[in-house]
C-alpha cells in the first residue's frame, strides 16, 4: 500500500515553455502533498506543501508564480513550471501523506521523481 | 526549526563488511526520525523509521538504527553489506508540531567486491 506515482518520469522542454508534472496517490487519499527539488548529488529541498482544496504554502525563496501547485483532489496534485529556463532543470519529487492524526501522519510516501531538462 | 547533519558524504565499503552511517539532528521539540534510500534516478524509499516505542528499529533487509535522545543521533548500521546496497542514504527528521521533513545532505554508499 501507500503508492505514489508521478508523470512524466522524464520531460525535455524548450526554454520559455511550461511543463506540468502530476503526482498521484494510487491507493490512499492524500490530504497533504509535498513537492521537493533535488539537484545532482544533493539533498532534497522542500519547495511547497499543498493541502487538498486550499492554496499551497511555499518555502522561502521559492517563486509561487513560477511553480504553480494545484491540489484539486485527494489523489492528485500538479506542479506546473511556468516559462521554464535551463536553471529550472532538476529532479522534482513529490510525496504524499494522510494527516488523519496519529503518528502515521508524519510518514511521507514518495513518488519516483520527474527529471526535467530545459534546453 | 530542526536540522539534520550526516557526517559522512561518501562511504566506500567492501562486500560483507559492516557499515555505519552517522546522523545527528538538532531540535527543540520531540522528533520523528527516518532513513530513506535512493537508487540512481529513482525516488526515495523508506528504509526504517522511529516514531515511538523501542529506540532500536530494524528494516526487512538487515539495516537497523538506534534513536539516542541524549546524543541526538539516529545512526544507521548493517553488519554485512551486499553489492545491491550501493545507493544514496538520507536521514530525515520531522518535529512533533510540524509535518515537514528536513533532510540531511545524504551519504553515498559504494559497495565493492
Amino acid at each position: 500500500g501507500a503508492v505514489v506515482s508521478q508523470h512524466p518520469s522524464r520531460v525535455i522542454c524548450k526554454s520559455g515553455t511550461s511543463v506540468k508534472i502530476e503526482c498521484r496517490s494510487l491507493d490512499f487519499q492524500a490530504t497533504t502533498m509535498f513537492w521537493y527539488r533535488q539537484f545532482p548529488k544533493q539533498s532534497l529541498m522542500l519547495m511547497a506543501t499543498s493541502n487538498e482544496g486550499s492554496k499551497a504554502t511555499y518555502e522561502q525563496g521559492v517563486e509561487k508564480d513560477k511553480f504553480l501547485i494545484n491540489h484539486a483532489s485527494l489523489t492528485l496534485s500538479t506542479l506546473t513550471v511556468t516559462s521554464a529556463h535551463p536553471e529550472d532543470s532538476s529532479f522534482y519529487i513529490c510525496s504524499a501523506s494522510w494527516l488523519a492524526g496519529g503518528l502515521n501522519s508524519y510518514e511521507q510516501y514518495f513518488g519516483p521523481g520527474t527529471r526535467l531538462t530545459v534546453t | 526549526a530542526q536540522s539534520v547533519t550526516q557526517l559522512d558524504s561518501q562511504v566506500p565499503v567492501f562486500e560483507e563488511a559492516p557499515v555505519e552511517l552517522r546522523c545527528n539532528y538538532s531540535s527543540s521539540v520531540s522528533v520523528y526520525l527516518f532513513w530513506y534510500v535512493q537508487y540512481p534516478n529513482q525516488g526515495l524509499q523508506l528504509l526504517l523509521k522511529y516514531l515511538s516505542g523501542s529506540t532500536l528499529v530494524e528494516s526487512i533487509n538487515g539495516f537497523e538504527a538506534e534513536f539516542n535522545k541524549s546524543q541526538t543521533s539516529f545512526h544507521l548500521r548493517k553488519p554485512s553489506v551486499h553489492i545491491s546496497d550501493t545507493a544514496e542514504y538520507f536521514c530525515a527528521v520531522s518535529e512533533s508540531n510540524d509535518y515537514k521533513l528536513s533532510f540531511g545532505a545524504g551519504t553515498t554508499v559504494t559497495v565493492r567486491a
